[in-house]
C-alpha cells in the first residue's frame, strides 16, 4: 500500500516561533492536502496544492507541493496558541482512495 | 451554509451488534466519503460514494457496508462489531468526486 511519512511526529514550541512540517510519499500524486484537526473534532482542510512546485498561502500557513511530486511541507509563521492541534497531510491516488499521514502533533507554549 | 453533518455524535454498542451512521453532505455536494480514526492515527479511508454509486473502497473487512440516498446523505454500517472498530467514524463530502473534501465532526463509536 501507499507509505507516507509524516514528520515530525510532535513539535513543541514557544508562541511566536515558525513551524516547519513535512510529508513524503512513496508515489507520485497529483494533490496534495493539508488539514488541522482539533480534539473531538473533524479534519479541517487548511490548504490544497495541485501542481508541483505549487506555493499556497491561507493567512500564516504556506504550503508547497515538492517538485518531484512525491513531498509537500507545511510552514506556520508567528505561532499562536489556537495554532495547537494535529496536523495531517493527505492524498488522492487516481483510484479515488485518500490516504492521511501520521499526523504532527503541534503544541504552543504561551 | 451548514457544514457536514453527523450523527449521532457518540455511541456505545456491544461486540456482535450492528451500527448505522448518518452524514448529510453540505448542500450542492455530491460526494461522501467515509473514514475510521484510530486514537492516535490519521484517518483510514473506507469507502466514496458519488451519485449513488461506490466509486472508492479502502481496506475494509465486508462487515462495514455504505448507501447515499438521493438526496446525497449516505449511510455507513457496520455488522457483527468487533472491540477493535472503536473509533472516531468521520464523514467528508466533496461537490464532485476528485474535488477536496470537507469533514464532519464524526461520530465516536465505542464497543464494549
Amino acid at each position: 500500500g501507499q507509505q507516507l511519512n509524516q514528520s515530525p511526529q510532535s513539535m513543541f514550541i514557544q508562541e511566536g516561533e515558525d513551524v516547519s512540517m513535512n510529508c513524503t510519499s512513496s508515489s507520485i500524486f497529483n494533490t496534495w492536502l493539508w488539514y488541522k484537526q482539533d480534539p473531538g473534532e473533524g479534519p479541517v482542510l487548511l490548504i490544497a496544492l495541485y501542481k508541483a512546485g505549487e506555493l499556497t498561502s491561507n493567512g500564516r500557513l504556506t504550503a508547497q507541493f515538492g517538485i518531484t511530486r512525491k513531498d509537500s511541507f507545511l510552514n506556520i509563521s508567528a505561532s499562536i496558541p489556537s495554532d495547537v492541534g494535529i496536523y495531517f497531510c493527505a492524498l488522492v491516488n487516481t483510484g479515488n482512495q485518500f490516504y492521511f499521514g501520521t499526523g504532527t502533533s503541534l503544541t504552543v507554549i504561551p | 451554509d451548514a457544514g457536514v453533518t453527523q450523527s449521532p455524535t457518540h455511541l456505545i454498542k456491544t461486540r456482535g451488534q450492528h451500527v448505522t451512521l448518518r452524514c448529510s453532505p453540505i448542500s450542492g455536494h455530491k460526494s461522501v466519503s467515509w473514514y475510521q480514526q484510530v486514537l492516535g492515527q490519521g484517518p483510514q479511508f473506507i469507502f466514496q460514494y458519488y451519485e449513488k454509486e461506490e466509486r472508492g473502497r479502502g481496506n475494509f473487512p465486508d462487515r462495514f457496508s455504505a448507501r447515499q440516498f438521493p438526496n446525497y446523505s449516505s449511510e455507513l454500517n457496520v455488522n457483527a462489531l468487533l472491540l477493535g472498530d472503536s473509533a472516531l467514524y468521520l464523514c467528508a463530502s466533496s461537490l464532485v468526486r476528485e474535488n477536496t473534501q470537507y469533514f464532519g465532526p464524526g461520530t465516536r463509536l465505542t464497543v464494549l
